[in-house]
C-alpha cells in the first residue's frame, strides 16, 4: 500500500533561518503530493501541492518539488517566521486508493 | 462562512456512553471523510463517503458508525466509548475522490473519555 515518511520532529529554528522538512513516499501509481499545515487548535489546511514529476508547488514562501527518481517531496522555506510555527503534514493521493495518505507530521517551532 | 463545520468542538464523556459528532460542508463537494488524530498528531482515515455511499472503512471498530443523510452531511456516532477513543476527530471534504483533489478540514472535535 501507499505510505509517507516524514522526518521526526520537533524542529526548532530561529526566525529567518532556512527550513527543510524531508518527506519520502511509496506508491504504486503516480500520486499527487501535498503539504498540509495545522496551526494550533485548528484543522489542516492545504499549503501546496504538485501533481506530476518535476512539478514545483509553492505558497507563502514555501516550496516543494516532486522528485520521482528519489520519491521525495521535501518542504523548504528560505526564511521562517514565528507565525510559521505549526505541524506540517506531507501527504499523497492515489486514484487507485481513493484516499489521501498522511505522514506522521513534523512540528515546527520558530523562536524570535 | 465556515466551509466544513463540525460540532461539538469539545466533548468530555464517561466510558460506556454513546455520543455523536456532526459535520456539515457548504462547498458542494461529493466526498466527505472522518479522520482520527491521536496525541502524537498521527492522522488516520476512518471513513470516506462519496455521494452518501460508503467507499472506505479502514478497519474501524463496529462501535463507530458513520451516517450520511445527504452529501453535505456526515455524522459519526460512537457506541460504548472507551478510553482509547480519546483523540481529535476531523471531518473533511473534497470535490471528488482521489487524484489531485484538495481536502478541506473542519476544526476538529476533541473527544476525551474519562
Amino acid at each position: 500500500g501507499n505510505s509517507v515518511t516524514q522526518m521526526e520532529g520537533p524542529v526548532t529554528l530561529s526566525e529567518e533561518a532556512f527550513l527543510t522538512i524531508n518527506c519520502t513516499y511509496t506508491a504504486t501509481g503516480y500520486p499527487s503530493l501535498f503539504w498540509y499545515v495545522q496551526y494550533p487548535g485548528e484543522g489542516l489546511q492545504l499549503l501546496l501541492k504538485a501533481t506530476k514529476a518535476d512539478d514545483k508547488g509553492s505558497n507563502k514562501g514555501f516550496e516543494a518539488t516532486y522528485r520521482k527518481e528519489t520519491t521525495s517531496f521535501h518542504l523548504e522555506k528560505g526564511s521562517v517566521q514565528v507565525s510559521d510555527s505549526a505541524v506540517y503534514f506531507c501527504a499523497l493521493s492515489d486514484r487507485g486508493y481513493q484516499k489521501v495518505t498522511f505522514g506522521t507530521g513534523t512540528k515546527l517551532q520558530v523562536i524570535p | 462562512d465556515t466551509a466544513v463545520s463540525q460540532t461539538p468542538k469539545y466533548l468530555v464523556t464517561q466510558m460506556g456512553n454513546d455520543k455523536s459528532i456532526k459535520c456539515e460542508q457548504n462547498l458542494g463537494h461529493d466526498t466527505m471523510y472522518w479522520y482520527k488524530q491521536d496525541s502524537k498528531k498521527f492522522l488516520k482515515i476512518m471513513f470516506s463517503y462519496n455521494n452518501k455511499e460508503l467507499i472506505i472503512n479502514e478497519t474501524v471498530p463496529n462501535r463507530f458508525s458513520p451516517k450520511s443523510p445527504d452529501k453535505a452531511h456526515l455524522n459519526l456516532h460512537i457506541n460504548s466509548l472507551e478510553l482509547g477513543d480519546s483523540a481529535v476527530y476531523f471531518c473533511a471534504s473534497s470535490l471528488k475522490v482521489g487524484g489531485d483533489t484538495e481536502a478541506f478540514f473542519g476544526q476538529g472535535t476533541r473527544l476525551t473519555v474519562v
